[in-house]
């Protein structure tokens, strides 16, 4: 049981270059979220999933696309890549129905933008 | 604008010492209040949460106090470890209408406890 995975684990982009981010999940869960972490930002939601073939916007979506076309995996693209999209990403999933909704995360993907 | 304010941004403490890392929110649609600890080069994982409905949770030397009036809520490690050098983020969520939880972050405490 791997938990969430994400693919690759760096990256460096020129400006203006695209680049498709992977997460999978092992969980079988019906939530997926994109993040971002940067230094005193804490964690911000780009986009979320809340099942296979569903997407919505998170707090930051501006600049990027997602697609959910399997349960399993939620893919975060970059069209054109720009040096404020420098980051930590993070991907996470969690099941639906539980009183809590614990999202688990993938360790991350930092992506430099030059 | 960040609904979940953290402080402080870092934090030294002696081996033994407690930790203390405090948060404010101001949305009172918040029910649930979960603290996510993150070791360099891992993601977040969950620590310990706590409802409103209580004032205090506690898990070992890890302690959750929560005053519900002050819209107030802080993490306290007793008897820190090296170990426990990590970064600690306060979150705060609530179940929207279509029954996802939205989460909030705060903006981390970068903690380092020295032996």
């Amino acid at each position: 049981n791997a938990g969430v995975t994400q693919t690759p684990k760096f990256r460096v982009l020129k400006t203006g270059q695209s680049m498709t981010l992977l997460c999978a999940q092992d969980m079988n869960h019906e939530y997926m979220y994109w993040y971002r972490q940067d230094p005193g930002m804490g964690l911000r939601l780009i986009h979320y999933s809340v099942g296979e073939g569903t997407t919505a916007k998170g707090e930051v979506p501006d600049g990027y696309n997602v697609s959910r076309l399997k349960k399993q995996n939620f893919l975060l693209g970059l069209e054109s890549a720009a040096p404020s999209q420098t980051s930590v990403y993070f991907c996470a999933s969690s099941n639906l129905g539980t009183s809590t909704d614990t999202q688990y995360f993938g360790p991350g993907t930092r992506l430099t933008v030059l | 604008q960040q609904q979940v304010k953290q402080s402080p941004q870092s934090l030294i403490v002696q081996k033994g010492g407690i930790s203390i890392i405090n948060c404010a929110y101001e949305n009172t649609a918040f029910d649930y209040f979960p603290w996510y600890q993150q070791f360099p080069g891992k993601g977040p994982a969950l620590l310990i949460a706590i409802r409103p409905d209580v004032s205090e949770k506690k898990e070992g030397r890890f302690t959750i106090s929560f005053n519900k009036s002050a819209k107030q809520f802080s993490l306290h490690i007793m008897d820190s470890q090296p170990g426990d050098s990590a970064t600690y983020f306060c979150a705060a969520s609530f179940r929207t209408y279509t029954g996802r939880r939205a989460l909030t972050f705060g903006s981390g405490t970068r903690l380092q406890v020295q032996p």
